[in-house]
């Protein structure tokens, strides 16, 4: 159990485009997601913490503006990069937290999305 | 805040041997998560061990075990009998009590096995 899907794997684009990448918690209800962002070489950033029928905690730097999360369902949040610029491509992977977890379950990630903006 | 070390950004090591990456960490609380992560080359997270700070026996799974000293803030990684296919990227990650906020991951360690 605790499989997290992640899609689209893979995205190119335009810039200026708005771009929608979702994580799905498949077997498990998760109240908290996660998403990050890595850069090529080096180790994962977190960006925002997504709370199921709140508001994202965004970490300091962090637009809130360009990267809008919605946590709608205990099953499903999206993160929408918006007018992406090259400067946005990177590989974003979400994680999950099972609902009433306890402190020492790990989070269960996603398989990531590798994003290009042209 | 809390802050997660690795100082071996890579590493090699002959097929069937042991190797250890290193983690240090730096907490003011008493009582936290200590995680290692692996990413292959598919970039998947996958965890690979954990260890909870109030128990004193390390951690062990199979060919992966720990070395946790609480009082030196490390926790590094042992891989016994290395395969092929633990060449990847690993990370030790940290989570306080209040899990769900602040993980913090390491920078990293680039492990090449060889055949």
């Amino acid at each position: 159990g605790a499989v997290v899907s992640q899609h689209p794997s893979r995205v190119i684009c335009k810039s200026g485009t708005s771009v929608k990448i979702e994580c799905r918690s498949l077997d498990f209800q998760a109240t908290t997601m996660f998403w990050y962002r890595q850069f090529p070489k080096q180790s994962l950033m977190l960006m925002a913490t997504s709370n199921e029928g709140s508001k994202a905690t965004y970490e300091q730097g962090v637009e809130k503006d360009k990267f809008l999360i919605n946590h709608a369902s205990l099953t499903l949040s999206t993160l929408t990069v918006t007018s992406a610029h090259p400067e946005d491509s990177s590989f974003y992977i979400c994680s999950a937290l099972k609902e009433g977890a306890l402190s020492n379950q790990p989070q269960h990630f996603g398989d990531g999305t590798r994003l290009s903006i042209l | 805040a809390q802050t997660v070390t690795q100082s071996q950004p890579e590493m090699s090591v002959q097929e069937a041997e042991t190797v250890t990456l290193s983690c240090t960490y730096d907490t003011s609380e008493n009582n936290y998560y200590l995680f290692w992560y692996k990413q292959p080359p598919s970039r998947q997270m996958i965890l690979v061990i954990r260890q909870e700070a109030y128990k004193q026996q390390n951690a062990t799974e199979n060919r992966f075990s720990v070395n946790f000293q609480k009082a030196a803030k490390s926790f590094s990684l042992k891989i016994s009998d290395s395969q092929l296919g633990d060449t990847a990227m690993y990370f030790c990650a940290f989570a306080p009590d209040n899990y769900g906020q602040n993980f913090v991951f390491g920078p990293g360690t680039r492990l090449s096995v060889l055949p």
